[in-house]
């Protein structure tokens, strides 16, 4: 019954590889993001979708897509990885964000090799 | 455009002692404010939240943060830290009223010795 469950928990990849990283949640909510952590633990939102519906692109490299094909659902797609993409990817998601802040996943560790 | 600061990166208390852990704001809009937490290899809980009602809120696991207008202040406080609270805390802040974002803090990372 995990509210908002994340696949895979880790990936460890080479270098121009693609990749997928799935997100689901059960809340019945509106809105979800993805969020990148880096190894200093900063935050950073790449994506939100609103009911499928792209919302927010935070100048993210176009290597990187968002697909949403409902709205529990929020996957996002890597091509031709790099070093720097090595980091820990959460997906959250929230129905009214000011009332109840964000649900988040346990996060996807990515490491590029 | 709407920020958080969080004060010290690292806080190290001893059990028992109070757990201070510093956040201010900017925000050009009233701003609604949160307080998660983050225990190793996990994702972010949320602690409490301002939005707006009483100025000093409640979390879980006896966390409290007050929301000081004055001071754009937004701190995190415990009265007696618990070897469980270890862990990283991140304040953030909405951002405003046209998108659904949250701005998060750099995270201050707690550290109970016994």
């Amino acid at each position: 019954d995990t509210a908002v469950s994340q696949t895979p928990k880790y990936l460890v990849t080479q270098m121009g590889n693609d990749k997928s990283i799935k997100c689901e949640q059960n809340l019945g909510h509106d809105t979800m993001y993805w969020y990148k952590q880096d190894s200093k633990k900063f935050l950073k939102i790449m994506f939100s979708y609103n009911n499928k519906e792209l919302i927010i692109n935070e100048t993210v490299p176009n290597r990187f897509s968002p697909k949403s094909p409902d709205k529990a659902h929020l996957n996002l797609h890597i091509n031709s990885l790099e070093l720097g993409d090595s980091a820990v990817y959460f997906c959250a998601s929230s129905q009214d964000r000011d009332r109840y802040g964000y649900t988040f996943g346990s996060g996807t560790r990515l490491t590029v090799v | 455009a709407q920020s958080v600061t969080q004060l010290g990166s690292h806080v190290s208390v001893s059990e028992g002692a109070l757990v201070l852990l510093r956040c201010n704001y900017s925000s050009s809009v009233p701003p609604y404010l949160f307080w998660y937490v983050q225990y190793p290899n996990q994702g972010l809980q949320l602690l409490l939240k301002y939005t707006s009602a009483a100025t000093l809120v409640k979390g879980i696991n006896g966390f409290e943060a007050e929301f000081k207008k004055s001071e754009t202040s937004f701190h995190l406080t415990k009265p007696s830290a618990h070897m469980s609270d270890a862990a990283e805390y991140f304040c953030a802040v909405s951002d405003g009223y046209n998108t659904d974002k949250l701005i998060f803090g750099t995270g201050t990372r707690l550290q109970v010795f016994p």
